[in-house]
């Protein structure tokens, strides 16, 4: 089955403490996006990727990283998570180039940071 | 910079009736505009794009409208059903892409 997987779906953790949030899509595509969105703001772009160890800034980028090192992968690093990274977070792929409209987004993770 | 489609807010509609989703937008390049639904506790799925040099799409159950020389966008719901309750987005098929917050659409039994 055609999908975005994202690890893990909940997490709740503490100012300060580095997490990861992986993802990873089956389809090979080419791009692949991370999302953050919060009540009334809606879905503000963190950091994408155009291609293997090609990233590039969102809107939101301040306080996370990302790495691009295997087409299938594009995992969202807090180095130290403070509580306004609280917020419910997308990832998504889609093909690159023609016909590359349709972004496939994963489950969400929810992140709690106190 | 980002083009980010803007929306009213919310819209309730009766079960049976048809549906009109507005969105206005702000980068006259773009070559595809889409829409996306959002259930509830879900991450957001594709559901119909149009290429800019067309005024209209048709898909099941829905059309799309876009309108350049205003600059909006319509997704019309033909019969809405209970299912049919979620969010929606509009957006384009940029790479620095951020959406807005959407329109609610809630249906009445």
């Amino acid at each position: 089955e055609a999908q975005v997987t994202q690890n893990p779906r909940y997490l709740i953790t503490v100012t300060g403490k580095k997490l990861t949030v992986t993802c990873s899509q089956n389809m090979n595509h080419e791009y692949m996006s991370w999302y953050r969105q919060d009540p009334g703001l809606g879905l503000r772009q963190i950091y994408y990727s155009m291609n293997v160890e090609v990233t590039d800034k969102g809107d939101v980028p301040e306080g996370y990283k990302v790495s691009r090192k295997e087409k299938r992968n594009f995992p969202l690093i807090l180095e130290s998570p403070s509580p306004n990274q609280t917020s419910l977070y997308f990832c998504a792929s889609r093909k690159s180039g023609t016909g590359g409209n349709e972004q496939f987004f994963g489950p969400g993770t929810r992140l709690t940071v106190l | 910079g980002e083009s980010v489609g803007l929306h009213l807010p919310t819209l309730s509609v009766q079960e049976g009736d048809n549906s009109i989703i507005n969105c206005a937008y702000s980068n006259s390049a773009s070559d595809y505009f889409i829409w996306y639904k959002q259930e509830s506790g879900k991450g957001p799925q594709f559901i119909i794009d149009i290429r800019s040099n067309m005024d209209k799409r048709q898909g099941q159950r829905v059309t799309v409208l876009l309108n350049k020389t205003v600059k909006h966008l319509s997704l019309q719901i033909a019969a809405t059903q209970p299912g049919d309750s979620a969010v929606y987005f509009c957006a384009e098929n940029g790479y620095k892409l951020s959406f807005g917050a959407g329109t609610t659409v809630t249906v009445r039994a």
